[in-house]
């Protein structure tokens, strides 16, 4: 069976220093990865997508970015963190079957997160 | 741009009590609409899927519908338990994104069943 990992589950980080976040799926090959951040009372924001390795889109602003190294590894990184990267942090995957109706209805699968306080 | 809004934010409710969840979305051309269950300080655990062509979709005790045209859909839950309680969250994979497999995620009702 597939299973998906984060770590660490909490952090907390000073503002300006680096932040990396790791993800790794098991039981799954050439999956779909995304990062998203929750923020307190608000829906969930994709932050990159990933459909396979170094091939990586973005959605959001340039203090953080998303490298794919291998296959089944997705990490989160920042050089310089700022109060408003405070989040959780969620990390999900889907089966990888391209751009027609039925690579489109596959459910993401997601992490237990990683809950980051920036002081 | 697509949006998505859930009501009510936040749902108290006793035990054994059939109850609906509402996820409106502004823009009908969506490849699928999911609901998802989110326990506090945990990732989303996916309940139901129902494609734009399917007007609902049903496991167990949930049964969501889909109404493309007006926007909506609806989680049912019957008869509902104490370990029910979590954040319900809906969101839409919008047809018109810049990249396919996008979920646009509405902010969630919290749930509370009590005894």
């Amino acid at each position: 069976s597939q299973t998906i990992h984060q770590w660490p589950a909490t952090l907390v980080q000073p503002v300006g220093s680096p932040l990396s976040l790791e993800c790794t799926v098991e039981g799954t090959s050439n999956p779909n990865l995304y990062w998203y951040r929750q923020a307190a009372g608000r829906g969930l924001q994709l932050l990159f997508y990933s459909i396979g390795i170094d091939q990586i889109s973005s959605e959001v602003p340039q203090n953080l970015s998303a490298s794919r190294p291998q296959d089944r590894q997705f990490i989160l990184s920042s050089k310089k963190l700022l109060l408003s990267d405070s989040g959780f942090y969620l990390c999900a995957w889907s089966v990888s079957l391209g751009q027609g109706v039925l690579g489109r209805n596959q459910p993401q699968h997601f992490g237990d997160g990683t809950r980051l306080s920036i002081l | 741009k697509q949006e998505v809004t859930q009501i009510p934010a936040a749902l108290s409710v006793p035990e054994g009590e059939n109850l609906v969840l509402n996820c409106s979305f502004t823009d009908s051309a969506i490849y699928n609409l999911q609901w998802f269950r989110q326990d506090p300080g945990k990732g989303l655990t996916s309940l139901l899927l129902i494609q734009s062509s399917q007007r609902e979709q049903t496991s167990g005790r949930l049964n969501a519908s889909l109404d493309k045209s007006s926007g909506r859909s609806t989680l049912y839950i019957a008869a509902s338990q104490p370990g029910d309680s979590a954040t319900y969250l809906c969101a839409v994979l919008d047809g018109f994104s810049g990249g396919y497999n996008k979920l646009i995620f509405g902010a969630g009702t919290r749930l509370a069943v009590h005894p």
